[in-house]
Parts: C-alpha cells; sequence; structure tokens
C-alpha cells in the first residue's frame, strides 16, 4: 500500500523569506511524486514530479523539490515566496506508472508581506 | 446512487472529427473539472466550472471548449481532433472550499486519435 503525508496542515512565511511544504511518502517500489497547488476557486494545478533523474527538480512558478530516497521525503521549497503563492498545496505519490495516486491531506501556505 | 459519469469510456476517432466527452454528476456539486491525464502521469487541468453558465481555462493550453448549462453536466469538446490529443481525459467534482479530499473523480475516457 502507498501513503504520503503532509506533517504541517499549515506553513506562515515572510514575503521574501524562503519556504519548504513536507512531504513523506511510503510506496513498495519505485516512487512516482507529484506536487500540486490549489489556489482559491481553481482546480489542482501541477507543479512538479520525480519519475527518475537528478534528485531537484525544478517546477513552475519558480517551485522546485528534493527527492532524498533514504528519509523517503519529496520536500516542496522556493528560495524567495511571493505573497501570490498563498494557496493549499498537495503532495502525491504513486507506485510506478500504474494506478492512482494517493494524494495528502494538504498544506495551506500563507505568505505574508 | 450520487456519482460521476463519464462516457465513452474508450474512443478512437479519426484526425479531423468533432467529438465531446460527456461527464454527468449526481451529487449537486457546484464545481467541476476536466483533467488531462497521459498514462501514470500527472494531472492537468484544462478547464473548470463554478456553475451553471461559469467556465474558465486550466493551465494547460487546450483546443477544447466546455458548457455548463446545467449543473450536472459539463461536457468537453473537441472541435477537430489531433494525434497530440491522444490522452486520458478525467472529469471531476467537488463541493465548494474543498481540497482534493473533496473532489470525486470518474472513470475517465481513454480517446486515441489516430
Amino acid at each position: 500500500a502507498q501513503s504520503v503525508a503532509q506533517p504541517e496542515d499549515q506553513v506562515n512565511v515572510a514575503e521574501g523569506n524562503p519556504l519548504t511544504v513536507k512531504c513523506t511518502y511510503s510506496v513498495s517500489g519505485n516512487p512516482y511524486l507529484f506536487w500540486y497547488v490549489q489556489y482559491p476557486n481553481r482546480g489542482l494545478q501541477f507543479l512538479l514530479k520525480y519519475i527518475t533523474g537528478d534528485n531537484l527538480v525544478k517546477g513552475s512558478y519558480g517551485f522546485e523539490a528534493e527527492f532524498n530516497k533514504s528519509q523517503t521525503s519529496f520536500h516542496l521549497k522556493k528560495p524567495s515566496a511571493l505573497v501570490s503563492d498563498s494557496a493549499l498545496y498537495f503532495c502525491a505519490v504513486r507506485e510506478g506508472n500504474a494506478g492512482k495516486s494517493t494524494f495528502g491531506d494538504g498544506t495551506t501556505l500563507t505568505v505574508k508581506p | 446512487e450520487a456519482d460521476i459519469y463519464q462516457t465513452p469510456r474508450y474512443l478512437v476517432i479519426g484526425t479531423g472529427k468533432k467529438i465531446t466527452l460527456e461527464c454527468s454528476q449526481t451529487m449537486g456539486h457546484d464545481k467541476m473539472y476536466w483533467y488531462q491525464q497521459d498514462p501514470g502521469m500527472e494531472l492537468h487541468l484544462i478547464h473548470y466550472s463554478y456553475g451553471v453558465n461559469s467556465t474558465e481555462k486550466g493551465d494547460l493550453s487546450s483546443e477544447s471548449t466546455v458548457s455548463r448549462i446545467r449543473t450536472e453536466h459539463f461536457p468537453l469538446t473537441l472541435e477537430s481532433a489531433r494525434p497530440s490529443h491522444t490522452s486520458q481525459y478525467l472529469c471531476a467534482s467537488s463541493e465548494l472550499g474543498m481540497g482534493v479530499h473533496g473532489y470525486t473523480f470518474g472513470s475517465g475516457t481513454r480517446l486515441t486519435v489516430v
């Protein structure tokens, strides 16, 4: 069985500061890992993914995430947060390219001016 | 039983044809979405709707259009299908203010354009 955990319900950062949204996962085989963002009144939007290759992956809007196999983590990061980054962020995992993704419960990011 | 239905499940069609993918939900949800998903990969938001007569484009450039004349119905139309449209199309609905765990996904339409 696959699972994903986002240990923080809320993350608050000041504009211009770096941000990290945490995600840990559990799968039997090779993980496919995804981050999605949901702005108010919009659907889920894809940010970035890790399938294979470099552990540091870059995505939309300046976000990046680091795959750490030993810690089974895939934390989302951005060097300098913007107020417009305030949204709900979801981590998802699937085992390989079959089946459905399992989503975390989401983390609300609030960036204050 | 409250659910979300997509038809057809599978569709093979020739280039240049016009197609409509159907999506209906019986839960009375205000929000509905169309996603494109290549096998085993991420979801890409194509269109979404807050309610009747409200539609918006998502973050994936698409040559499709949608309509929301009734709360329960959210069809997606491709005016002229191309091989690059080959993919799986997922419809979803949710209540206002809910995150992904409030989503109900349809079973999808797997489209192949030849």
